[in-house]
């Protein structure tokens, strides 16, 4: 079956730097597009980045863009996640998910990330 | 990007009857759409993707119809396992975009 582990979250100051790692088991990472999609404490789901599964092309929220970049190792079925001069309001859980037709089929169960002073 | 709307923000129906949540899209997204589906302390369930094409094990009292710009999910008897959060996606265009989520909660 899927499986898919977040780590890597934590707490960290505003301006600092955070790299988020996903496990992925169970199916043929390789064959798969995956996304990264934030929760806010209280707050709706935002998505996040999108990476094809050859790495090819990707595409980020605005309110990433040019700080988060999101990039895969298919030789170790781990999907990854830099986050660069975090915000308070990048606070959040952090899933990453499987690629189902653009949808998201399967997700993790998240990791937090916490950024304060 | 596309602005997706869901209402109402909370629905309150009672366990055996049919709820409807409704997703209107700014712009047109085809059936580009998606559903979810979250409890509290989980992460979201893939209900829904294509408009109305289920996820696998999802059952079938779950439907989605709708395209363009305006979508709709019907549970057709509440068990009380689907008291829950839903949220709408498209997937039509980058960036993606959730909608704010309708709370289905017991009447």
């Amino acid at each position: 079956q899927v499986q898919l582990v977040e780590s890597g979250g934590g707490v960290v100051q505003p301006g600092g730097s955070l790299r988020l790692s996903c496990a992925a088991s169970g199916f043929t990472f390789s064959s798969y597009g995956m996304h990264w999609v934030r929760q806010a404490p209280g707050k709706g789901l935002e998505w996040v980045a999108f990476i094809r599964y050859d790495g090819s092309n990707k595409y980020y929220a605005d309110s990433v863009k040019g700080r988060f970049t999101i990039s895969r190792d298919n030789s170790k079925n781990t999907l990854y996640l830099q986050m660069n001069s975090l915000r308070a309001e990048d606070t959040a859980v952090y899933y990453c998910a499987k690629d189902l037709y653009c949808a998201l089929g399967d997700w993790g169960q998240g990791t937090l990330v916490t950024v304060s002073s | 990007e596309i602005v997706m709307t869901q209402s109402p923000a909370t629905l309150s129906v009672s366990p055996g009857e049919r709820a409807t949540l409704s997703c209107r899209a700014s712009q047109s997204v085809s059936s580009n759409l998606a559903w979810y589906q979250q409890k509290p302390g989980q992460a979201p369930r893939l209900l829904i993707y294509g408009a109305s094409t289920r996820a696998t094990g999802i059952p079938a009292r779950f439907s989605g119809s709708g395209s363009g710009t305006e979508f709709t999910l019907t549970i057709s008897s509440l068990q009380s396992e689907d008291f829950a959060v839903y949220y709408c996606q498209q997937y039509n265009n980058w960036p993606q975009t959730f909608g704010q989520g309708t709370k289905l909660e017991i009447k």
